[in-house]
């Protein structure tokens, strides 16, 4: 079946400092893949994309990058991290768009 | 282009009580539609989904939804509330003319006991 696992579960980091979120696929070859954010009693927001290695496309401008360096593998990083950049992160994906999207458990993440 | 509504973002009922969660949709193509669960601090789960079989489909946990297309809605429903059913609740589309599937705000499923 296929699994997504996505680390650290719970993030506290200082406003400026830098971000990486990796998550990894189990179960399935060349899936697309997205990062979500998710703020507190809000929805999901996409924040990027990719159906291939080195293909990403975002959605929303903003101090947030990603890439996907091999098939199964997608992180979301930052240089300086702002205060709104906290909330959490949820890593999905996906082999066609008929299919379930497959959730990691998510990152919390608090900037202070 | 697609997109989705979800009618309320905080549903409370009794335990034991009918649970219905409100979805509409909109698709140029015809859609998959997905509804999912989410309890706190974790990712989401699939609870059911519509592929252009059967218009009304049964999913875990008791839950069923019927797609209605003459009424563009995809509306989750469960027969019995549980305390355990206590959850946000997200309806998604997807179609195949997009990679991104677009979820709604979410419902947020209050059981009483």
């Amino acid at each position: 079946s296929q699994t997504i696992h996505q680390w650290p579960a719970t993030l506290v980091q200082p406003v400026g400092s830098p971000l990486s979120l990796e998550c990894t696929v189990e179960g399935t070859s060349n899936p697309n893949l997205y990062w979500y954010r998710q703020a507190a009693g809000r929805g999901l927001q996409l924040l990027f994309y990719s159906v291939g290695i080195g293909q990403i496309s975002s959605e929303v401008p903003q101090n947030l990058s990603a890439s996907r360096p091999q098939d199964r593998q997608f992180i979301l990083s930052s240089k300086k991290l702002l205060l709104s950049d906290s909330g959490f992160y949820l890593c999905a994906g996906t082999g066609t768009v008929s299919e379930k999207l497959f959730f990691g458990s998510g990152t919390q993440l608090s900037v202070l | 282009a697609q997109s989705v509504t979800q009618l309320g973002s905080h549903v409370s009922v009794s335990e034991g009580a009918l649970v219905l969660l409100r979805c509409n949709y909109s698709s140029s193509v015809p859609p998959y539609l997905f509804w999912y669960v989410q309890y706190p601090n974790q990712g989401l789960q699939l609870l059911l989904k519509y592929t252009s079989a059967a218009t009304l489909v049964k999913g875990i946990n008791g839950f069923e939804a019927e797609f209605k297309k003459s009424e563009t809605s995809f509306h989750l429903t469960k027969p019995s509330a549980h305390m355990s059913d206590a959850a946000e609740y997200f309806c998604a589309v997807s179609s195949g003319g997009s990679y991104i599937p677009t979820f709604g705000r979410g419902t947020s499923l209050i059981v009483h006991p």
